[in-house]
């Protein structure tokens, strides 16, 4: 079974820049997660999506950052413009739970690591 | 909301011994407790994981235990292996609500 997929890995941008990441989940998987882990600390989530719908944006910072989930299946993350202190790891996760659901595993991509000069 | 620490931050130990991660939560209404091993370059990966109406879950070389009292679950590794080096992250969530990870131990095994 093919687990997350996200690109790019990599990207170094000047600050005030655009970035987009993408995310193609596990295949079925209804939910899913974008985090952003900044060096040295645990992921802290940005955005949930059930199907192509939010469910919790509520940390989303919405002046700079947008997100969508076309068609309920692969969805982008999108920075503009960028800010220093958006260098971090963006992880995307996909999962099985329904909404309102609390248990149930999370998989993770591999990350886009992002850095802003 | 939902507040978790863990400590240690860093921790070595030497390969065959144990190693012990603490975390403490504060809302009393989280009723699962997962935890997640990071390798270096990847995403986070499910370990193991314990629900409020157990105390103690194993799974070979690794374990969790949970005291709802006292707001606190620990992951125990037993024959530490130098595979074992990663970032382990703990998380609390209660029921509707979305994870919230702990800052993370860094594990590493000595040979």
């Amino acid at each position: 079974e093919a687990g997350v997929a996200q690109s790019p890995r990599y990207k170094i941008i000047e600050k005030r820049q655009s970035v987009a990441f993408w995310c193609n989940p596990i295949s079925g998987h209804a939910t899913l997660y974008w985090y952003q882990q900044i060096l040295g600390q645990g992921p802290k989530l940005l955005i949930q999506f059930q199907n192509n719908g939010v469910v919790d944006d509520s940390q989303l910072p919405k002046d700079r950052f947008s997100a969508e989930r076309l068609k309920g299946v692969d969805s982008t993350l999108k920075i503009q413009p960028a800010k220093l202190e958006d260098s971090a790891v963006y992880l995307c996760a996909s999962s099985s739970r329904g909404k309102g659901a609390n248990t149930g595993e999370l998989f993770f991509g591999e990350g886009s690591r992002l850095t802003v000069l | 909301g939902e507040n978790v620490e863990q400590h240690p931050s860093t921790l070595s130990v030497q390969e065959g011994d144990s190693a012990v991660i603490k975390c403490t939560y504060s809302d009393s209404a989280s009723n699962y407790f997962p935890w997640y091993k990071q390798e270096l370059g990847k995403g986070p990966q499910l370990i193991i994981d314990i629900r409020s109406n157990v105390g103690e879950k194993k799974d070979q070389r690794i374990a969790v235990t949970l005291n709802k009292t006292a707001k606190h679950f620990s992951l125990h590794i037993t024959e530490t292996q130098p595979e074992d080096s990663a970032v382990y992250f703990c998380a609390a969530i209660r029921w509707g609500q979305n994870f919230v990870f702990g800052p993370g131990t860094r594990l590493s095994v000595l040979p």
